[in-house]
């Protein structure tokens, strides 16, 4: 069965690096997300991305957030200056067009220190 | 205020026994979506099923319903026949086509589900 795959699956950086956080969707989706989940906490939602472009962004997703579907299979989230609170579990996410089900990768755990 | 809100922080159920999960949710727009995610202590999040605000019927999957009561805006889960596997955390959501922030997902605090054997 198809799958989202996400690498790496553990990253750790200082405060101020940029980290860029990669997922490859399931290949016939169209829409994609990225979420957050800080440890114990409910899930955030980051951005959702159709059509090589942002359709939507929660406030969360501010100036220090990109997206980018660099290629025709990965889609990455940069964040350009980490802080201590961007550590959290970062999840992509993707579904297919006409359907309300969305795959979830197996997150991406992200300690900034 | 909340847009989602689960009041069961925990619940316990008796294997093979039904499970209702409470969801309540906070919009004013007409058109939402509603959706049960299960996480596992492996951390992956499985979709488990969906409601549309305009579905007249309750969305079912399997062993899971939605009981959708639509002038109470509430969304419980039900998981009948309660297995072991049914150990989770489970999340409620709602997609919420805000006017000034289109589609938005909201999710719930979670309600860690036991099934004691």
């Amino acid at each position: 069965e198809p799958e989202v795959t996400q690498t790496p699956s553990h990253q750790v950086t200082q405060m101020g690096q940029e980290v860029i956080l990669r997922c490859v969707p399931i290949s016939n989706h169209l829409y994609f997300y990225w979420y957050r989940q800080i440890l114990g906490q409910k899930v955030e939602f980051l951005v959702s991305f159709y059509n090589n472009e942002i359709s939507e962004k929660s406030e969360i997703f501010d100036d220090q957030f990109s997206v980018e579907r660099p290629d025709g299979s990965n889609f990455t989230l940069k964040i350009r200056s980490t802080k201590l609170e961007d550590s959290a579990m970062y999840f992509c996410a993707s579904m297919r067009v006409r359907s309300h089900e969305q795959y979830f990768g197996p997150g991406t755990r992200l300690t900034v220190t | 205020a909340q847009k989602i809100t689960q009041t069961q922080p925990g619940m316990f159920v008796q294997e093979k026994e039904a499970v209702t999960l409470d969801c309540t949710y906070d919009t004013s727009d007409q058109s939402y979506g509603l959706f049960w995610y299960k996480q596992p202590s492996s951390g992956e999040m499985i979709f488990l099923i969906y409601q549309g605000s305009y579905d007249e019927q309750n969305a079912t999957e399997g062993r899971y319903s939605l009981n959708f009561q639509k002038a109470r805006k509430s969304a419980n889960l039900v998981i009948s026949a309660s297995q072991l596997g049914d150990s989770a955390m489970y999340f409620c959501a709602m997609r919420d086509p805000g006017a000034d922030t289109g589609n938005q997902f909201y999710f719930g605090t979670g309600t860690s589900l036991t099934v004691i054997p």
